[in-house]
């Protein structure tokens, strides 16, 4: 089945530098992949969804300019987490669709 | 906005049957999806369904879904200890635009397994 590697899997990072999580389908193109961030025992939330070659789209209330989106090519999509703060520490995952929406293993963020 | 609603917790003993269910919001769903997710883990799809059915089996899972209501659950047959796992109920509707849209989400029923 498709499968989507996510990394990495955790990182620790001090408040004021940037964060980079990739995602990538490993056995399929996947023009349109999605980025979630998830707050300990609550739900996925969606953040925005990456187009290949096109600007991301995001949700209401995500700020574009804080969590960078870039999809260059058709199996993999970036999210950089930048100026990060202690209330950026979330579980960040990554989907494709593909097989009824693949996920990533995601990404525990720490910011001290 | 769209939402979907689930308990957020389960507890039954092992070998019964596991019920979850979830309410959503949003008539224009297509499909209704059930993801598992364990501690520290990334999403593990279980099954989906399409909005134009009522049932779908797959070996000890069977997914009911009664559109009228919105209502839809996730039925584990003989529970075992690894199926203790957060279970996810999750929506696709229409947004419009064309190309894949994105999932809403409940905030998941935690399964407890009693032995």
């Amino acid at each position: 089945g498709a499968v989507v590697s996510q990394h990495p899997s955790w990182v620790i990072c001090k408040s004021g530098t940037s964060v980079k999580i990739e995602c990538r389908s490993l056995d399929f193109q996947a023009t349109t992949m999605f980025w979630y961030r998830q707050f300990p025992k609550q739900s996925l939330m969606l953040m925005a969804t990456s187009n290949e070659g096109s600007k991301a789209t995001y949700e209401q209330g995500v700020e574009k300019d804080k969590f960078l989106i870039n999809h260059a090519s058709l199996t993999l999509s970036t999210l950089t987490v930048t100026s990060a703060h202690p209330e950026d520490s979330s579980f960040y995952i990554c989907s494709a669709a593909q097989d009824g929406y693949t996920f990533g293993s995601g990404t525990r963020l720490t910011v001290v | 906005g769209e939402d979907v609603e689930q308990s957020l917790f389960l507890s039954v003993r092992e070998g019964d049957s596991s019920v979850i269910n979830c309410t959503y919001t949003d008539s224009s769903s297509t499909y209704l999806y059930w993801y598992k997710q364990e501690p520290g883990a990334g999403l593990q799809l279980l099954t989906y369904i399409f909005s134009n059915m009522d049932m779908k089996q797959d070996q000890r899972l069977t997914v009911l879904l009664n559109k009228k209501d919105k209502h839809l659950s996730l039925r584990i047959a003989d529970t075992q200890t690894g199926d203790s796992a957060i279970y996810f109920c999750a929506e696709r509707g229409l947004r419009g635009g064309g190309g894949a849209d994105g999932l809403t989400f409940g905030k998941g029923t935690h399964l407890i397994i009693q032995p």
